[in-house]
């Protein structure tokens, strides 16, 4: 268990929607990321969070936002939703600059 | 700009052979970490190993070890003594040093099956 929380696992979701997925991270670290795995792709980088505030955005859309609430709590938000948004969206978080990443287990989207 | 490559999409290995998983990167940085992740079919991501620019040893844990040719560019991962449990993808990732703010960007993959 990495200690880090993603709800929901599971989202079907129709095209136009808007879903809002969830993370919290491990106790401890302030630092939080979002990736963007689509099939058999590699992890796309998404935005980064430290302790609140955006630190480095990535090729994340913008459809897309996200933001870190003052719990250290993180939501990614997708909006207008598209057929090439069904992907498996992970969250991580880390303490330090030569800590490894941690990751949650994933919310997998599949839009209809 | 940072770039991760791996250039070998999938690998067919001998269980009990020991594997080398290519890894090279571009950073302007001379502050860097590097990663390898293990992504089993389940899906979720496994942290392996971690490699620091200014370490001057390879690391190692366990089974696991990173060749790191700091000249060369290269951060490859070599598995000693592979299992029927090491098929998965193998992600290599490097994260730049600035501040608190830091990308932390991965390769495309490699696919690794273990033959029994």
């Amino acid at each position: 268990d990495s200690g880090v929380t993603q709800t929901p696992k599971h989202l079907i979701t129709a095209t136009g929607q808007r879903v809002t997925l969830r993370c919290s991270p491990r106790s401890g670290d302030l630092s939080v990321y979002w990736y963007q795995q689509s099939l058999d792709q590699g992890l796309q980088f998404l935005i980064q969070y430290y302790n609140g505030e955006e630190r480095a955005k990535g090729n994340i859309l913008e459809r897309f936002s996200a933001q870190q609430f003052p719990d250290l709590h993180s939501e990614l938000n997708l909006s207008s939703l598209e057929l090439g948004d069904s992907a498996l969206y992970f969250c991580a978080s880390t303490r330090a600059a030569d800590s490894p990443l941690h990751f949650g287990n994933g919310t997998r989207l599949t839009v209809t | 700009a940072q770039k991760i490559t791996q250039t070998q999409p999938g690998m067919f290995v001998q269980e009990k052979e020991a594997v080398t998983l290519d890894c090279t990167y571009d950073t302007s940085d001379q502050s860097y970490g590097l990663f390898w992740y293990k992504q089993p079919s389940s899906g979720e991501m496994i942290f392996l190993i971690y490699q620091g620019s200014y370490d001057e040893q390879n690391a190692t844990e366990g089974r696991y070890s990173l060749n790191f040719q700091k000249a060369r560019k290269s951060a490859n991962l070599v598995i000693s003594a592979s299992q029927l449990g090491d098929s998965a993808m193998y992600f290599c990732a490097m994260r730049e040093w600035y501040s608190s703010a830091s990308k932390i960007i991965f390769g495309s993959g490699t696919r690794l099956s273990i033959r029994p």
